[in-house]
């Protein structure tokens, strides 16, 4: 089965500055999709940024970068120019074979003036 | 508009009283599921459904029932809520099962008493 860890709870950041989101992953397919998801207080789910495990380049959407590492198990989100507007609950999430999305328990994202 | 929407978005009942929670796409999507977020553990999937009439237990089915009739419509069903089950609950479609591209519904906040 997949699993999908992000270790930090909450986090905090200064409006402006840089932030980066761990998230590791456990699976043994070898092709899959990787993703991050942004949940405001308004509880939309929204997709910030996808990765397919085939691709070697980091995906990236604007100010939103990834920096995965398939040897690693690793897919971590870079947030630059950090924004009010950024401030949200930060979900990781795996998709392979099964038919449905594992997520990480989440990271409340802070963004501070 | 593509979207999948839930109702209510609200709901506060008692513990025992059959409840029935809608969600409606208008994608023309075969794949629909259900998850349930809760503090600490992010999004869980209950059940997920591949067609008409045809849908699977996810990785929390307890206390939950679902039903296909319509490709549109993937009601979740909880004929005796209780405690456990006040949540957040999502409602998701995807065009192909691999979930690559996933709409979620604005979620139903529930809380049993």
């Amino acid at each position: 089965a997949q699993t999908v860890t992000q270790s930090q709870p909450e986090m905090s950041v200064q409006e402006a500055e840089t932030v980066t989101l761990s998230c590791t992953y456990d699976t043994s397919e070898s092709n899959y999709y990787l993703f991050w998801y942004k949940q405001p207080p308004s509880r939309q789910m929204i997709l910030v940024i996808r990765q397919e495990a085939y691709k070697q380049q980091n995906a990236t959407e604007n100010r939103f970068s990834v920096n995965f590492q398939k040897a690693a198990k690793s897919f971590s989100l870079k947030i630059s120019d950090s924004q009010l507007g950024d401030t949200a609950m930060y979900f990781c999430a795996f998709t392979g074979t099964a038919s449905k999305l594992t997520f990480g328990t989440g990271t409340r994202l802070q963004v501070t003036l | 508009e593509a979207q999948v929407t839930q109702n209510p978005r609200y709901l506060i009942t008692v513990t025992g009283k059959k409840l029935t929670v809608t969600c409606s796409q208008n994608m023309n999507h075969e794949y629909m599921s259900w998850y349930r977020q809760d503090p600490g553990l992010g999004l869980r999937q209950i059940y997920y459904s591949m067609n008409v009439e045809v849908t699977d237990k996810g990785d929390v089915p307890e206390g939950y029932k679902v039903s296909r009739k319509e490709k549109r419509n993937f009601p979740l069903i909880l004929e005796s809520p209780s405690p456990n089950q006040t949540s957040l609950y999502f409602c998701a479609s995807s065009l192909g099962g691999a979930w690559t591209e996933a709409f979620f519904g604005q979620g139903t906040r529930l809380t049993v008493v």
